[in-house]
C-alpha cells in the first residue's frame, strides 16, 4: 500500500483560506470515513486537528474544516494566521486483502505569506 | 490527563536491534479501546506507520516493515515495547508513540526520541 498523496506546498496570505488535498484509494480514503488531519510545527510532535473527515477536536480552531468527495480528502483553513504555518499530514485506514494499516500522506508544507 | 514518554537509545550501530519504550500516564493500557501505536519520522521526511498493539493484544504492522518489527506491552509497567532488528542508517528518525481514539485518530503524541544509526 502506498502513501497517501498530498501536494508538497500550498501557501497564502493572513486571512486567505487555503485547502490541502489528500488522495488514495478505494481500500484506504475512499472507503471509511476515517480520515485524520494532523499539524506539525517544526520540532514539535504532530497535533490531530481533525478527524473522522470533519470533526474537530476541542479546541481546534473551527478555521479548521474537513471534507471528502470520493477517493480525496481535504483540509481547508481558513482565514489563515502566521501560526497556522506548519506540516499538515493527513491519515486514513487501509485494509487492502486484509491489511488493517494506518497510511500517511506524503505532507504539505503551508506558507503564510 | 494522558501523556506518554518515549525512552530508548539515541544511537545504535547497523545491524543492532533498537528496542524503545514507551511510558502511558493516565491511562491503562489494559483499559478497552486503548490503542498503542509507533510512528517514525525520518530528518525533514514524512511521517510512517509502524505498528499498533490493542488493549486486548491485537497486534497490526506496517505491511513494509513487519518482517523487523515486534510491539509488546507490559500492562503492570503500563509501557509499550518495539524491537526493531537489523538497523540501518535509513531507519534514522524520530520515533514516536501515539495513542490512537476509536475513529483512527491519533490523540496523543510522545515528544518523540530520535535515534540514529550510525557506526
Amino acid at each position: 500500500q502506498s502513501a497517501l498523496t498530498q501536494p508538497p506546498s500550498a501557501s497564502g496570505s493572513p486571512g486567505q483560506s487555503v485547502t490541502i488535498s489528500c488522495a488514495g484509494s478505494s481500500s484506504d480514503v475512499g472507503g471509511y470515513n476515517l480520515v485524520s488531519w494532523y499539524q506539525q510545527h517544526p520540532g514539535k510532535a504532530p497535533k490531530v486537528m481533525i478527524f473522522e473527515v470533519s470533526k474537530r477536536p476541542s479546541g481546534v480552531p473551527d478555521r479548521f474544516s474537513g471534507s471528502k468527495s470520493g477517493n480525496t480528502a481535504s483540509l481547508t483553513v481558513s482565514g489563515l494566521q502566521a501560526e497556522d504555518e506548519a506540516a499538515y499530514y493527513c491519515s486514513s485506514p487501509n485494509t487492502f486483502a486484509g491489511t488493517n494499516i494506518l497510511l500517511f500522506g506524503g505532507g504539505t508544507k503551508l506558507t503564510v505569506l | 490527563q494522558v501523556t506518554l514518554k518515549e525512552s530508548g537509545p539515541a544511537l545504535v550501530k547497523p545491524t543492532q536491534t533498537l528496542t524503545l519504550t514507551c511510558t502511558f500516564y493516565g491511562i491503562s493500557l489494559s483499559t478497552t479501546e486503548t490503542r498503542a501505536n509507533w510512528i517514525r519520522q525520518p530528518p525533514g521526511k514524512a511521517l510512517e506507520w509502524l505498528a499498533r498493539i490493542d488493549w486486548d493484544d491485537e497486534i497490526f504492522y506496517s505491511t513494509s516493515l513487519k518482517t523487523r518489527l515486534t510491539i509488546s506491552k507490559d500492562t503492570s509497567k503500563n509501557q509499550v515495547v518495539l524491537r526493531m532488528i537489523n538497523m540501518d542508517p535509513a531507519d534514522t528518525a524520530t520515533y514516536y508513540c501515539a495513542h490512537m481514539g476509536p475513529k483512527w485518530e491519533l490523540d496523543y503524541w510522545g515528544q518523540g526520541t530520535l535515534v540514529t544509526v550510525s557506526s
